[in-house]
């Protein structure tokens, strides 16, 4: 168990629909990532926050977005799903953003698996 | 932006050595090397993590040469429970913004 939450371990909906995903770091953590996994696929870094603050982009669509709120939980937004956006969302948390990639360990949530039908 | 090439896919056997390499021709000066490790439908898991020469932990190694141009992550006597998905870390450091792209993973399976 890596401490890092995510709720709901799956969601089933419909194209055009939108979702919110829901992490919770890891006591302490500062900083949250989310990644996509499409089925078969690397991880795909979307977004990264830092104490509440945009810290980096990565490929994240238009059509999502999200937000790290004052008690450090982050909350992934997915608007007008198409069938390409299904895939596991993973969250990860790490104390500090520094200066360098590699010096703060990710912890991985369980992820969620979203399927837009 | 630091981009990092692995093999694909790797067999291996019950108790071998394994080391699966990955190449980081633009790593930045103040970049570490993280390596993790992805089961199924799982969240990735840090395995090591090194900055040049070489680290060992209690399940790895990790060799990085003077260019740090890549580094080769070391797993000795591997058992079926090792069969997983490994990924190379590196970060950007441009424009002082972390920026985490995972390789893309090097799919190990351990045969008994």
């Amino acid at each position: 168990d890596s401490g890092v939450t995510q709720t709901p371990k799956h969601l089933i909906t419909a194209t055009g629909q939108r979702v919110t995903l829901r992490c919770s770091p890891r006591s302490g953590d500062l900083s949250v990532y989310w990644y996509q996994q499409s089925l078969d696929q690397g991880l795909q870094f979307l977004i990264q926050y830092y104490n509440g603050e945009e810290r980096a982009k990565g490929n994240i669509l238009e059509r999502f977005s999200a937000q790290q709120f004052p008690d450090l939980h982050s909350e992934l937004n997915l608007s007008s799903l198409e069938l390409g956006d299904s895939a596991l969302y993973f969250c990860a948390s790490s104390v500090v953003a520094s200066g360098g990639a590699g010096t703060d360990t990710q912890y991985f949530g369980p992820g969620t698996r979203l399927t837009v039908l | 932006l630091a981009k990092t090439t692995q093999p694909i896919s790797m067999d291996s056997y019950e108790g071998q050595e394994v080391n699966i390499t990955c190449s980081h021709n633009n790593i930045a000066t103040n970049d570490y090397i993280t390596w993790y490790q992805q089961f199924p439908s799982q969240g990735p898991r840090f395995i090591i993590q090194g900055y040049k020469t070489k680290v060992t932990n209690e399940v790895a190694s990790l060799f990085i040469p003077a260019d740090r141009k890549s580094s080769t992550l070391s797993l000795p006597r591997v058992s079926l429970s090792d069969t997983a998905v490994y990924y190379c870390l590196v970060g950007d450091g441009v424009d002082n913004f972390n920026k985490f792209y995972f390789g893309s993973g090097t799919k190990l399976n351990v045969k008994p």
